[in-house]
């Protein structure tokens, strides 16, 4: 199975300061098709996970632009430009280029300081 | 608006059986790969297990291999879980989600095995 790395575990991180968040994969996630299967989730106190990103960089429908990913091969990198209240939460990685299973990353908890 | 409503949650004993069920709304759900993934108390996201558009193609997570099933009805716009021999270790909340790369999620049900 691919094992998903994420890092820092716990992210604290000023108002209106950047944040970044890294993800590493034990296999380069480039499919045979050509993309690169990297999603990434938020989810917030006591909600749902909700998809942010697909395919490395895409943001979904909904998301704000203060939310980017970015990354290849093995490592990839979840940035929020400037940090808002309603930011905290914690964020996942995923990984669909070699499934089953499909792989999660532990999760990255960002907070306010 | 999308909808996935996660329902068949609750308390069973070590062992036992529960069969969870996912309505959905607003898309078209014949034409989506669908999946389930769970949260146990205090951890991270571990996917479960998804089926394809006419239910030919199930997968599943080691740990649930031949006590899990996944299965849909498309003209119920529904998915279930049927879950056999539960486990302590299968405590958690279960999300359905819709299509591979888990676009969108319900609220979850609460599955707790205890004696």
């Amino acid at each position: 199975d691919v094992v998903m790395t994420q890092s820092p575990l716990s992210l604290p991180v000023t108002l209106g300061q950047p944040a970044s968040i890294s993800c590493r994969s034990s296999h380069s996630l480039v499919h045979s098709d050509g993309n690169t299967y990297l999603n990434w989730f938020q989810q917030r106190p006591g909600q749902s996970p909700r998809r942010l990103i697909y395919k490395v960089s895409n943001r979904d429908s909904g998301v704000p632009d203060r939310f980017s990913g970015s990354g290849s091969g093995t490592d990839f990198t979840l940035k929020i430009s400037r940090v808002e209240a309603e930011d905290v939460a914690v964020y996942y990685c995923l990984q669909g280029t070699y499934w089953p299973p499909l792989t999660f990353g532990g999760g990255t908890k960002v907070e306010i300081k | 608006e999308v909808q996935l409503v996660e329902s068949g949650g609750g308390l069973v004993q070590p062992g036992g059986s529960l069969r969870l069920s996912c309505a959905t709304s607003g898309f078209n759900f014949n034409t989506y790969w669908m999946a389930w993934v769970r949260q146990a108390p205090g951890k991270g996201l571990e996917w479960v297990a998804n089926i394809n558009q006419d239910g030919s193609q199930k997968n599943y997570v080691d740990s649930v291999k031949g006590r899990f099933t996944i299965s849909r009805d498309n003209g119920r716009d529904s998915l279930y879980m049927e879950m056999n021999s539960l486990r302590a270790e299968d405590t958690a909340v279960y999300y359905c989600a819709r299509d591979r790369l888990l676009a969108c999620w319900g609220q979850g049900t609460v599955v707790t095995v205890s004696s």
